[in-house]
């Protein structure tokens, strides 16, 4: 079961910063945060993960509280094809079934021009 | 990042029927996943496909309804039997080759009648 609240939809102008929030209030010691996100009838494609560190990599970046109940997944500059639902998911990281993915509704974030 | 594939790309098939989804990687992984995203829905777990084993399903999906074989490392079938216009969905499979970065195939798009 999802583990994780998001907004169910945001909007962005094209070029400026989405900033995507996620609440994960129970959260586990060893459970990461992923990011995936998932463009009109394609496959989820990963951005991103992280413990309790910040995170950053050429797509995004992920900031965690210190407490580790929530989280933002930060575009620094939004394009028109950054437009897709972004789903928050807590899960472990081991490549077992502990890595099973539970997915929510994600937030939808439209980006205009 | 691992290539998936996934045949057919899309079916339409006739209530009663049962068809069978391959997902096939471009190499050895330890882990494979099978998802199921109903119209408007976010993504549902299946089944971990166990390679050499049976499947383990979630809560609410069950072998007779849908068969999983893994018999190597890259290679999986879904198949979703006796089927009704409820199992119209995009059908998932996802891998996972690190230890933490799990990667979705292109999916196949179900269509029941």
């Amino acid at each position: 079961d999802a583990k994780t609240t998001q907004p169910p939809s945001m909007d962005c102008a094209e070029g400026r910063a989405a900033n995507l929030p996620c609440n994960h209030s129970t959260i586990s010691g060893n459970e990461y945060v992923y990011w995936y996100r998932q463009i009109h009838s394609q496959g989820p494609q990963y951005i991103i993960h992280g413990l309790k560190n910040n995170e950053t990599n050429e797509m995004a970046s992920l900031i965690i509280t210190e407490d580790r109940k929530s989280s933002t997944l930060i575009l620094p500059h939004a394009t028109l094809r950054d437009t897709a639902v972004y789903y928050c998911i807590v899960a472990y990281d081991r490549g077992s079934t502990l890595g099973r993915l539970y997915f929510g509704r994600g937030t939808q974030l439209t980006v205009w021009p | 990042s691992a290539v998936i594939s996934q045949k057919p790309s899309r079916d339409i098939c006739q209530r009663g029927t049962s068809l069978t989804i391959q997902c096939q990687v471009d190499s050895q992984v330890t882990m494979m996943f099978w998802y199921r995203q109903q119209p408007g829905q976010s993504l549902t777990l299946i089944a971990t496909a166990n390679q050499g084993s049976e499947a383990t399903y979630e809560s609410g999906f069950v072998i007779d309804k849908f068969p999983i074989s893994r018999p190597n490392l890259t290679f999986s079938t879904l198949t979703v039997s006796n089927m009704s216009p409820e199992d119209s969905s995009i059908y998932l499979c996802s891998v996972t080759r690190e230890v933490d970065t799990q990667y979705f195939g292109p999916g196949t798009r179900l269509t029941v009648l």
